[in-house]
């Protein structure tokens, strides 16, 4: 099946800094979404991102499906950005509807 | 508007027993699905439902069972629970899921001894 894969693994920053997020994958995709995991556990949805670019905010995402890889942006991080950054595809051979996920970056900004 | 529920919030289990984690949406959301996430892992997706009375594997569902008998409704059964089963488990939902974004539920933790 599909690999998902993300980078960095983990990420210190100081608030005020910013970041790139990445995660790249092995076949072509349907969907692809960006999840944030506060430090309570609640799954936040950030982008809904199959191809192109998206901005939230001080997030952006850009997805290049051609090359099988997406970045999330992240500028002037807040210590509330802090948490774990997920990614999650939906593979065109694995089957409808079946989103596979990252292992995910743990980001932590300092204050 | 509660969104996407989840109950229990905790549960400990004793191998062997059964128990039934309950999800329920209020957003008349067409697909749902469960999740479970172990320690430096992301999600893997359990069983999931495209509507009432349609249901179907995921990538890890062996030991679970679910139905979907309402829109709302869509519980997770542990028929035997095993030490292996230890995980959060979380509800998520979408209006259709190829279109729209997930939202998930607060998730259940479970500990099976």
């Amino acid at each position: 099946g599909i690999q998902v894969e993300q980078s960095p693994p983990d990420l210190i920053l100081q608030e005020g800094a910013n970041s790139t997020l990445r995660c790249n994958f092995s076949d072509s995709v349907n969907n692809l979404q960006w999840f944030h995991q506060n430090p309570w556990g609640q799954l936040i949805n950030l982008f809904y991102i199959p191809s192109g670019t998206k901005q939230n905010g001080r997030l952006s995402a850009t997805t290049v499906a051609t090359e099988r890889y997406s970045l999330l942006y992240i500028s002037s991080s807040q210590t509330t950005d802090s948490g774990v950054y997920f990614c999650a595809v939906e593979g065109s051979a694995s089957g409808t509807y079946k989103y596979i996920f990252g292992t995910g970056t743990r980001l932590k900004v300092l204050a | 508007n509660a969104g996407v529920t989840q109950t229990p919030k905790f549960q400990v289990l004793k191998t062997g027993q059964s128990m039934t984690l309950q999800c329920a949406q209020d957003m008349n959301h067409e697909y749902m699905s469960w999740y479970r996430q172990d320690p430096g892992m992301g999600l893997r997706l359990i069983h999931y439902s495209v509507g009432a009375g349609i249901t179907d594997q995921g990538e890890v569902p062996n030991g679970y069972n679910v139905s979907r008998s309402t829109t709302e409704d869509f519980p997770l059964r542990l028929l035997s629970a095993a030490p292996s089963q230890t995980s959060v488990y979380f509800c998520a939902t979408s209006g259709t899921p190829n279109q729209e974004t997930q939202y998930f539920g607060p998730g259940t933790r479970l500990l099976v001894l």
